[in-house]
């Protein structure tokens, strides 16, 4: 099946850097959407956007859907502890949920 | 508070073995999913239904079936389980029409095939 284009990877940051991570697609998605998953958890939505050059804020972090309406960013700013997990990108269209691979954050000790 | 339960953790089960992974959820959603989720590959749709009695294939269905014979309750069956299907198993609810990209998961089934 599909699957968006995530990255990076994984990031190891310091306590209180910012993070940015993006997901990219050939497809045109009507909505995007960013999950975190904590260690032993299921992915729980932090974000939604529904409209191309869309900001959205919750808190410390902020998701921006593309203009092109093919892409995403999530940025989040002075991570902490417990920002460490799985972030997944989605896009969402015609029905159908298509998901990236996940971008891990390890913050350093 | 609302919930989608699993109603295993972990589970270790022997090659060959008919396995059943069950999921509740209270929300009344009319649309369940089974992904499962392996290191560098992400969420992988394995089925998925839009109503009671109801199933379609995601995208890696082989090796597996489903069961909605409830709105609550989806049911994923491993037939003759493998160690290639050693993997952690989320499964979600959404509702349908409006919103129903908006998925809740349950805390997972870490499934070991030896």
């Amino acid at each position: 099946g599909q699957q968006l284009n995530q990255s990076p990877q994984s990031m190891f940051i310091q306590e209180g850097e910012d993070v940015s991570m993006n997901c990219t697609s050939s497809s045109i998605f009507n909505t995007w959407l960013w999950y975190k998953q904590d260690p032993g958890e299921g992915p729980v939505l932090l974000i939604a956007l529904y409209k191309a050059g869309e900001l959205t804020s919750n808190g410390r972090l902020t998701a921006q859907f593309g203009i092109t309406r093919k892409d995403s960013f999530l940025n989040i700013s002075a991570s902490i502890p417990s920002d460490v997990g799985i972030y997944f990108c989605a896009g969402h269209s015609n029905y159908q949920l298509i998901w990236g691979a996940g971008t891990k954050l390890i913050i350093k000790p | 508070d609302v919930k989608v339960t699993q109603s295993s953790r972990y589970l270790v089960k022997r090659t060959g073995e008919k396995v059943f992974l069950e999921c509740v959820q209270d929300m009344d959603h009319e649309n369940m999913f089974w992904y499962r989720q392996d290191p560098g590959l992400g969420l992988r749709l394995i089925y998925f239904s839009y109503d009671v009695k109801m199933k379609e294939k995601g995208d890696i269905p082989e090796g597996y079936s489903v069961s909605r014979e409830k709105k609550e309750r989806f049911s994923l069956i491993l037939e003759s389980a493998s160690t290639n299907q050693t993997s952690m198993y989320l499964c979600a609810s959404s509702p349908s029409g409006e919103g129903d990209e908006k998925l809740f998961f349950g805390s997972g089934t870490q499934l070991s095939v030896l």
